[in-house]
C-alpha cells in the first residue's frame, strides 16, 4: 500500500458545486495531515492544515477519520479560481517531526 | 531574503555530467526537505533535514544522488553521473519544525533538464 493515496481524477464540476476529495494512509501512526494545493508550473502552497475535530476555513471542510486512515476535503460553492491540483500530505512516522510524504493530488477543474 | 531561494532555476546537463542544487531556506527554519516531481507527476520526497537529527534519506533514488546541509542554513543536492530519468523539477522546502509548525514554504524549483 502506498503511504499516501489520492484519486487522480480529473474532476470535472461546474461553478457553485461541491466536491470532496479523498485521500488514505498507511501508517496509522501518523500524526501530521495537510491539504496543499498546487497550480500549473507553480510550487505547492498550504491550504490547511487536518485536526483531528475537523475543521473549516470559509468554504473549504477538512475532516480526519484516523479509524480508517482516511483524510477529506470537501470544497463548497466551487470558484473558477479553485481549478487546481489538491495534495494530500501526511507525516512519515509516529512523531510530528518526522518527513512530510505528499500523495500524488487530485485535479479540479471548475467550469463556468 | 523573505522566502526559500533556489538556485540555478534552470540547468541543462548532458547525460553523465555531475550537477549540483543549493537551496537557501528561510532564516531560522529548522526543517529542509528536497522533492523531485516529474512532468505530470506528484512530489517524490528525496530528503529531510531536521536540525541536528540524522537526515532521513530514505527517498533517495540511487546512490548518485546525496544532499548536505550546513547547520541550518544552505542545502546541496548532488547528483552525480546524471541520466535522462533525472530530468525533473527538483523542489526545496522548509519549515520551522514540527508539529502544526510544519506549514512548508517551497522555493520556485530548479528545471533539471539531462540531454
Amino acid at each position: 500500500r502506498k503511504e499516501v493515496e489520492q484519486d487522480p481524477g480529473p474532476f470535472n464540476v461546474p461553478e457553485g458545486a461541491t466536491v470532496a476529495f479523498n485521500c488514505t494512509y498507511s501508517n496509522s501512526a501518523s500524526q501530521s495531515f495537510f491539504w496543499y494545493r498546487q497550480d500549473c508550473r507553480k510550487e505547492p502552497k498550504l491550504l490547511m492544515s487536518v485536526y483531528s475535530s475537523g475543521n473549516e476555513d470559509g468554504r473549504f471542510t477538512a475532516q480526519l477519520n484516523r479509524a480508517s486512515q482516511y483524510i477529506s476535503l470537501l470544497i463548497r460553492d466551487s470558484k473558477l479560481s479553485d481549478s487546481a491540483t489538491y495534495l494530500c500530505v501526511v507525516n512519515k512516522g509516529d512523531q510530528a517531526g518526522t518527513a512530510l510524504i505528499f500523495g500524488k493530488g487530485t485535479t479540479l477543474s471548475v467550469s463556468s | 531574503g523573505a522566502g526559500v531561494s533556489q538556485s540555478p532555476s534552470n540547468k541543462v546537463t548532458e547525460k553523465g555530467k555531475d550537477v549540483e542544487l543549493r537551496c537557501d531556506p528561510i532564516s531560522g527554519h529548522t526543517a529542509l526537505y528536497w522533492y523531485r516531481q516529474r512532468l505530470g507527476q506528484g512530489l517524490e520526497f528525496l530528503i529531510y533535514f531536521q536540525g541536528n537529527s540524522a537526515p532521513d534519506k530514505s527517498g533517495l533514488p540511487s546512490d548518485r544522488f546525496s544532499a548536505e546541509r550546513t547547520g541550518e542554513s544552505v542545502s546541496t543536492l548532488t547528483i552525480q553521473r546524471t541520466q535522462q530519468e533525472d530530468s525533473a523539477v527538483y523542489l526545496c522546502a522548509s519549515s520551522l519544525g514540527a508539529g502544526r509548525s510544519e506549514k512548508l514554504f517551497f522555493g520556485s524549483g530548479t528545471q533539471l533538464s539531462v540531454l
